[in-house]
């Protein structure tokens, strides 16, 4: 079974302060992809990482850095949080196997709120 | 700009019902279309589509993707109060790289028993 993890179900925190949300995944994978999701607008793209060391803006970058160190962990940083970042944060794996390729699976997701 | 949309956006049945649940999509190379299910957490993946995988089926769940019209149903019969979820469309190009799948805002699906 695909296993993806991520550091905390619940967070809060205060406005200005530095964020970081982790991701843990143990199949190998070499994709990671963070999304945060808001009702209304669905799941929206933040940044996603091809490999160790490797990242790409998705569809909303703006206040986020990412940091991919190890081929395992994929790291969400907001560095000065503001309260338009409270949302559900998601993070995903993907296989490039070709049997598996596309299938992409999720952690539970953080919520995060900032007060 | 790629989009994926969902139809309806909600939906209300009795246990026992089938529903079809339909999405769209509008990308600039199609590689393949996913749909998921959401409780209350993260999405599960169901089934993936390609080009070369046009139905798919588990239990009392199936999809089917129509290329020509660009959409893809999912299907559910014989519905049960577990059913009820969120269900969520995505679509992946082939433009190269590893981007992230595009999604559609979902269905909200309602099983009243």
């Amino acid at each position: 079974d695909v296993k993806v993890t991520q550091s905390s179900r619940y967070l809060v925190k205060r406005t200005g302060e530095k964020v970081f949300l982790e991701c843990v995944q143990d199949m190998d994978h070499e994709n990671m992809f963070w999304y945060r999701q808001d009702p209304g607008l669905g799941l929206r793209l933040i940044y996603f990482s091809y490999d160790v060391k490797m990242k790409e803006k998705g569809d909303i970058p703006e206040g986020y850095s990412v940091s991919r160190e190890k081929k395992e962990r994929f790291s969400l940083i907001l560095e000065s949080a503001s309260t338009n970042q409270t949302s559900m944060y998601l993070c995903a794996s993907r296989s490039l196997s070709r049997d598996r390729v596309n299938e992409q699976y999720f952690g539970p997701g953080t919520r995060l709120t900032v007060t | 700009e790629d989009k994926v949309v969902q139809s309806p956006l909600s939906l209300v049945v009795h246990e026992g019902d089938t529903v079809t649940l339909n999405c769209s999509y509008e990308v600039t190379n199609f590689r393949s279309l996913l749909w998921y299910k959401q409780e209350k957490k993260a999405p599960t993946f169901l089934f993936m589509l390609t080009s070369s995988g046009i139905e798919k089926k588990s239990g009392r769940l199936s999809s089917i993707l129509d290329k020509k019209e660009l959409s893809s149903i999912l299907n559910i019969t014989a519905t049960q109060t577990g059913d009820s979820a969120i269900y969520l469309c995505a679509v992946v190009d082939s433009g190269g790289g590893a981007d992230g799948l595009t999604f559609g805002k979902g269905t909200h699906l309602i099983i009243q028993p």
